[in-house]
């Protein structure tokens, strides 16, 4: 159980253009989602957290307007990076929390994204 | 904000040997996490620890939530060659605003050589 799944696992795509990168709780529903983002090497760096049917919660030094953030359902929560740029590059990764377990989180695989 | 020193960056080490890496904050954590990141991977979460004292094994795993809630160490017993990657600890603090809010130390690095 406890299965949380990213789509795309890669994508590369164009200086502008922006990339949607999906995230799932396959067989529990997350009323939280948390957005990281990991350079290599380096360690996991939270970006907003997400709850569903709200708004996302930023960290500072993250931009709303850049990384938009959608959490229309329990099972689904979505990153989307807007007008992206080559500094945009990373590995995103998302968790999803259990109700039933204030603390424990699960990740995602994670999403390889390139920008040229 | 919350930060954690996790140490030591790296360790390279021979099958069979003992493993042990650790997490210090300057803040106080009501929850400390261990995860294990493989290459091109999200973290998989190996052992979580909720309260002070306490120590959790997880198989060759154990860990342990510090006295002062300000640290804990992960040890790994008998090493094998699929301990390779990344190890990352987390730790949670108290509600408020960081309320189920993860901080992650830098990680460990373990690599083993048959």
């Amino acid at each position: 159980g406890a299965v949380v799944s990213q789509h795309p696992s890669r994508v590369i795509c164009k200086s502008g253009t922006s990339v949607k990168i999906e995230c799932r709780s396959l067989d529990f529903q997350a009323t939280t989602m948390f957005w990281y983002r990991q350079f290599p090497k380096k360690s996991l760096m939270l970006m907003a957290t997400s709850n569903e049917g709200s708004k996302a919660t930023y960290e500072q030094g993250v931009e709303k307007d850049k990384f938009l953030i959608n959490h229309a359902s329990l099972t689904l929560s979505t990153l989307t990076v807007t007008s992206a740029h080559p500094e945009d590059s990373s590995f995103y990764i998302c968790s999803a929390r259990l109700a039933s377990s204030y603390n424990e989180q699960f990740f995602g695989p994670g999403t390889r994204l390139t920008v040229l | 904000g919350q930060q954690l020193n996790q140490s030591p960056q790296s360790m390279f080490i021979q099958e069979g040997e003992d493993v042990s890496m650790n997490c210090t904050s300057s803040s106080i954590f009501n929850t400390w996490l261990w995860y294990k990141q493989e290459p091109g991977e999200g973290p998989v979460l190996l052992i979580a620890l909720y309260k002070a004292g306490e120590l959790t094994s997880n198989g060759r795993l154990t860990a342990q939530f510090g006295i002062t809630r300000k640290d804990s160490f992960l040890n790994i017993s008998a090493s094998i060659p699929s301990d390779v990657g990344i190890y990352f600890c987390a730790g949670q603090g108290e509600g408020g605003t960081n309320a189920g809010k993860s901080t992650f130390g830098d990680g460990t690095t373990l690599t083993v050589k048959p």
